[in-house]
């Protein structure tokens, strides 16, 4: 199984702020790496595709970029509603596996 | 507008089978490449996916479950269900059934399984 991981576990940062998420395979698996985000009580949201691509009425703020092993996901300028959980996921191979998540919550 | 919703029991004793079963709406599963798939997390933790079935019957499994796992869809009624054997206390979770190809841009409101004797 393809293993990932994910820095920081959490993060606090400030309406405004500038935060990185990264995302690292164990084996390399090109560009097929998503990201979805997740409020408490609800079901996940995806926000990137194909390591870079943004979903569809998914806010510009959002970013992804990588490829192989390390990826990241931007958020260029944190708004009220991104306190949320995020997760990667790889869909090179069988099974599918998601990152362990990383808490961004308000400093 | 494409929606899912997952139904099933709400509490199952151990060494019970769990059977879930996906509603869903506006997509058809007999169209290429797309796949409902099944995704948990227990509560406070991440994301496990589980298993997913391909329009063409195609059928993928988490390794660490699949002695455990089967999943089926019938098409007439837009329907998959996913039953896991020989429940345990750790299988608590909340259940999500998703659609898409490899990425999952739909999701199930989600269905929380308790199991305890």
């Amino acid at each position: 199984d393809i293993q990932m991981t994910q820095s920081p576990s959490s993060v606090s940062a400030s309406v405004g702020d500038r935060v990185t998420i990264t995302c690292r395979a164990s084996q390399g698996i090109s560009s097929w790496l998503a990201w979805y985000q997740q409020k408490p009580g609800k079901a996940p949201n995806l926000l990137i595709y194909a390591a870079s691509s943004l979903q569809s009425g998914v806010p510009s703020r959002f970013s992804g970029s990588g490829s192989g092993t390390d990826f990241t996901l931007t958020i260029s300028s944190l708004q009220p509603e991104d306190f949320a959980t995020y997760y990667c996921q790889q869909a090179a191979s069988f099974p599918f596996t998601f990152g362990p998540g990383t808490k961004v919550d308000i400093k | 507008q494409i929606t899912l919703k997952e139904s099933g029991p709400t509490l199952v004793k151990p060494t019970q089978t769990l059977t879930l079963t996906c509603t869903f709406s506006g997509f058809s599963l007999t169209t290429g490449r797309l796949a409902v798939g099944w995704i948990r997390q227990p509560p406070g933790k991440a994301l496990e996916w589980l298993a997913l079935i391909y329009w063409d019957d195609d059928k993928r499994y988490s390794p660490s479950l699949k002695s455990r796992l089967t999943i089926t869809k019938d098409t007439s009624i837009n329907q998959v269900v996913l039953t896991m054997t020989n429940m345990d206390p750790v299988d608590t979770a909340t259940y999500y059934c998703t659609h898409g190809t490899t990425t999952w841009d739909y999701w199930g409101p989600g269905t929380l399984v308790t199991v305890s004797s």
